[in-house]
């Protein structure tokens, strides 16, 4: 079985300091691996995503990613926060298949809010 | 592509009424996910259709909860004699069909469920 466990429920950093928001995996299979970002009362919107290939994936509004599988981690960095960046944060896994018998379902972590203060 | 499109956004009923919500996926996808998400928890699967059949339900809640979506574009989730421990964010999400690597999901909004 498939699971994420998110350190911290609540990370605050000031503008302009480096983001870290951690994320550790279990999966039985090699696992796509995936950072969603929620603002208040709306759904999710993907950050990024790692599937094969180059470890370290860069997405959307200059977040980055290391898929560490030593470590089975997936940690989100970005190097200055911006005040935009407030909102909660999911890591997500998901069987590492992309044919079309897959599910594709995801296996969500509780969440990490990220405060920015001035 | 207009996203994926919920309704109703806000839903108040009292314990024991029957509450239907509704997803519209975007137009393309033939996939279509349900995930029922509580305060302070990541969003849990529910179900999903690949065009109109449901090919996984065993992790719908209860017998309560049921989900259909008759002509493969949208779909709805119902939850008969809704109990208190049923309020939380309801989201919908559609793809293409294959695993999540190449076919990312696209959320809605979400329907936030309150019972009285």
């Amino acid at each position: 079985a498939q699971s994420v466990t998110q350190l911290g429920s609540h990370v605050s950093v000031s503008e302009g300091a480096l983001v870290l928001l951690r994320c550790n995996y279990s999966s039985s299979v090699p696992p796509y691996l995936f950072w969603y970002v929620q603002y208040p009362n709306q759904g999710l919107q993907l950050l990024l995503k790692y599937t094969t290939g180059a470890t370290l994936v860069k997405g959307i509004n200059g977040f980055e990613a290391e898929f560490k599988k030593s470590e089975t981690s997936f940690h989100l960095t970005k190097p200055s926060a911006h005040m935009s960046d407030a909102a909660e944060y999911f890591c997500a896994v998901s069987d590492g298949s992309d044919y079309g018998g897959s599910q594709g379902n995801l296996i969500f972590g509780k969440g990490t809010k990220l405060s920015v203060k001035p | 592509d207009t996203g994926v499109s919920q309704n109703p956004r806000h839903k108040i009923t009292k314990r024991g009424q029957n509450v239907t919500f509704r997803c519209d996926p975007i137009s393309e996808h033939n996939r279509l996910y349900w995930y029922r998400q509580t305060l302070g928890q990541g969003p849990e699967f529910l179900t999903y259709f690949q065009n109109e059949a449901q090919l996984e339900k065993s992790r719908l809640l209860s017998d309560r909860f049921s989900a259909e979506r008759p002509k493969g574009s949208f779909s709805t989730l119902e939850i008969q004699r809704t109990e208190q421990g049923d309020s939380a964010m309801y989201l919908c999400a559609s793809s293409l069909a294959g695993g999540a690597g190449n076919q990312p999901q696209h959320f809605g909004d979400g329907t936030r469920l309150s019972i009285l």
